[in-house]
């Protein structure tokens, strides 16, 4: 699986897009970009994934660049309950390969 | 749906004694992974299984940690003997389809040995 690169921690105000950004420049053509985001004390939970095309959901948008070298995934008013260590991953899905964690971006929300 | 289901949330065990960590996967899901996290490493894979079969246990650390799944609804794993260094936050999840829709993840074991 790629490797990914992720700031280490962010800060954004109450009400305010959080825009966390991933380099993955050595992403294959049938990797994915997976993104989770951890609550303190609690499992990892999933948010959102995209091969090319920008995906958005309930929980937030991810924009793949169109060299897809890099993404960010925004969540459009971020509160205080996303205060949370999140994790960009790329992986072949459908497949045995690992979903590998890497130190991910601590985002502090902030009133 | 409840989710995945571990057991116990909290266990606090004796340097060289048995633990056991329980694990109930969304049913059905066909894939479960044991995950371990600490502040040093972070999140790790442990083992992951597919339709109840092993398939890679290569982050076990030791002969000492070993895990079952004796059906599509249970898996278990097991230190034996205990030691302060396996003292972390034990978490399951599981999928279906090897995950292209994502993982679920439990709300984990925290482990104390002392």
């Amino acid at each position: 699986d790629a490797k990914t690169t992720q700031p280490p921690s962010m800060d954004c105000a109450e009400g305010r897009a959080a825009n966390l950004p991933c380099n993955h420049s050595t992403i294959s053509g049938n990797e994915y970009v997976y993104w989770y985001r951890q609550i303190h004390s609690q499992g990892p939970q999933y948010i959102i994934h995209g091969l090319k095309n920008n995906e958005t959901n309930e929980m937030a948008s991810l924009i793949i660049t169109e060299d897809r070298k890099s993404s960010t995934l925004i969540l459009p008013h971020a509160t205080l309950r996303d205060t949370a260590v999140y994790y960009c991953i790329v992986r072949v899905p459908g497949t045995a390969s690992k979903l590998t964690f890497g130190t991910g971006t601590r985002l502090q929300v902030t009133l | 749906d409840a989710g995945v289901i571990q057991s116990p949330r909290h266990e606090v065990t004796e340097m060289g004694q048995e633990v056991t960590l329980r694990c109930k996967p969304i049913s059905g899901h066909n894939s479960l992974f044991w995950y371990r996290q600490t502040m040093m490493r972070g999140l790790e894979l442990l083992i992951y299984f597919n339709n109840n079969v092993p398939i890679d246990d290569s982050g076990m650390p030791e002969d000492r940690f070993s895990a079952k799944m004796p059906n599509a609804s249970f898996s278990t794993l097991k230190i034996q003997p205990s030691e302060p260094r396996d003292s972390a936050v034990y978490f399951c999840a599981s999928t279906q389809n090897w995950g292209h829709y994502g993982y679920t993840f439990g709300s984990g074991t925290r482990l104390t040995v002392v």
